[in-house]
């Protein structure tokens, strides 16, 4: 069963790439969705929550197509510190947050 | 500042030991979990707890029990720690919903031999 999906990666970019990280989801009765981030040997921290309007955090954006049932996260101008493991984090009503297998990300210099 | 501690960050167990990881938050959640991360697999949910003595089976409780007798503290216990039980183990808490932002302890690093 796999409820959310992301493409591992990793994906290796140079400092100032633009970079899109995708991700999928199979219940369409999904409510809530959010982008979490994890650096290496870290707990998981809340980036970003996704909203149906698409939403925007500095150089982060996030968007949501509920009839592709997919979310997406664009990262612009990417720095060394963006380098990280990206979470797509699903709820559906009544149950625990569901989270993908991260999709990891190096910036380079 | 948001808080969720974990009694340790890395524990060497034998196999057939009984093991207790400890999680306490300081934000009067309501809800709390805990996952095991494991490379290529993810965050896996092993059970969680919505109330004082209330628990919930995550997707992996074989195992695994939990106990929760304070808001503020979950407990994980291994009743017969096995070395397929080797792994990260977090801790996460979030206040009302289930939908809501967790917050994640810092990890603790099991390992069983």
């Amino acid at each position: 069963r796999k409820e959310v999906e992301q493409d591992p990666g990793p994906f290796n970019v140079p400092e100032g790439a633009t970079v899109a990280f995708n991700c999928t989801y199979s219940n369409s009765a999904s409510q809530s969705f959010f982008w979490y981030r994890q650096d290496c040997r870290k707990e998981p921290k809340l980036l970003m929550s996704v909203y149906s309007s698409g939403n925007e955090d500095g150089r982060f954006t996030a968007q949501l197509n509920r009839a592709s049932q997919y979310i997406s996260l664009l990262i612009r101008d990417s720095k060394l510190s963006d380098s990280a493991t990206y979470l797509c984090v699903v709820n559906q009503a009544g149950t625990a947050l569901i989270f993908g297998k991260g999709t990891t990300l190096s910036v380079s210099s | 500042d948001v808080k969720v501690t974990q009694s340790s960050r890395y524990l060497v167990k034998r196999t057939g030991e009984k093991v207790f990881l400890e999680c306490v938050q300081d934000m009067d959640h309501e809800n709390m979990f805990w996952y095991r991360q494991d490379p290529g697999l993810g965050l896996r949910l092993i059970y969680f707890s919505y109330d004082v003595k209330m628990k919930e089976k995550g997707d992996i409780p074989e195992g695994y029990s939990v106990s929760r007798e304070k808001k503020e503290r979950f407990s994980l216990i291994l009743e017969s720690a096995s070395t397929n039980q080797t792994s990260m183990y977090l801790c996460a808490s979030s206040r009302g919903g289930l939908g809501n932002e967790q917050f994640f302890g810092p990890g603790t690093r099991l390992t069983v031999l």
